[in-house]
């Protein structure tokens, strides 16, 4: 298996713009998370999906931030619009039992 | 979940085992002692975790002491790639506990 693939890899935008990060989970995982890092605040979870189904979704900022997972092997976590302080690494992490990490987004917001 | 405590940083020689310490004090007897750690722009991989009893795999051992207030993970053979941040974190089992919460780590720099 590829593991988690987490694209794009870099993201550049410009305030105001929407920006939607992709996420492919270990196929078989029934569990999917959405982690954001900052240097300020470490690793934070941001969402986590049981069988596509949100199941808490209380770690997301605000409302400017949503996530969806149509199915068993996509998710997408999207922010619009788009701010400078949005600028972090976000990471999507799949799970039976132990947490397989893809290699992040690296988000900048100018 | 129980609180865990890990020194800052800390520096070993390759070659040599690293032994990386974390105090879980108010650990409750259901609670699940993980190691997770994280390379330069990568993110985190899954080491070893264990509940009582001592665990090793192909990476690491973990040590947890018998009151289970504290544990060491074990890097018995420390390389340049095992530079990471290393966390160490309190959960319950997987199955009724999905919440990973990773606190500062300990950033272990292994030198020539």
């Amino acid at each position: 298996d590829a593991g988690v693939i987490q694209s794009p890899r870099h993201e550049v935008t410009e305030m105001g713009q929407e920006v939607t990060l992709r996420c492919k989970p270990i196929s078989g995982h029934n569990s999917l998370f959405w982690y954001r890092q900052t240097m300020m605040r470490g690793l934070e979870l941001l969402i986590y999906f049981n069988n596509n189904v949100p199941i808490d979704d209380s770690g997301m900022p605000e409302d400017r931030f949503s996530a969806k997972m149509p199915n068993a092997s996509f998710s997408t976590l999207k922010i619009q619009p788009s701010e400078p302080r949005d600028s972090a690494v976000y990471f999507c992490a799949s799970a039976v039992t132990e947490a397989f990490f893809g290699q992040g987004t690296r988000l900048t917001v100018v | 979940d129980a609180k865990t405590t890990q020194p800052t940083s800390m520096d070993c020689a390759e070659g040599r085992a690293a032994n990386l310490p974390c105090n879980h004090s108010t650990i409750s007897g259901n609670e699940y002692v993980y190691w997770y750690r994280q390379i330069h722009s990568q993110g985190p991989q899954y080491i070893i975790h264990g509940l009582k009893n001592n665990e090793t795999n192909e990476m690491a051992s973990l040590i947890i002491t018998e009151d289970r207030k504290s544990s060491t993970l074990i890097l018995p053979h420390a390389t340049l790639r095992d530079t990471a941040v290393y966390y160490c974190i309190v959960r319950r089992d997987p199955f009724n506990d999905y919440k990973l919460s990773f606190g500062a780590g300990t950033t272990v720099t292994v030198r020539a």
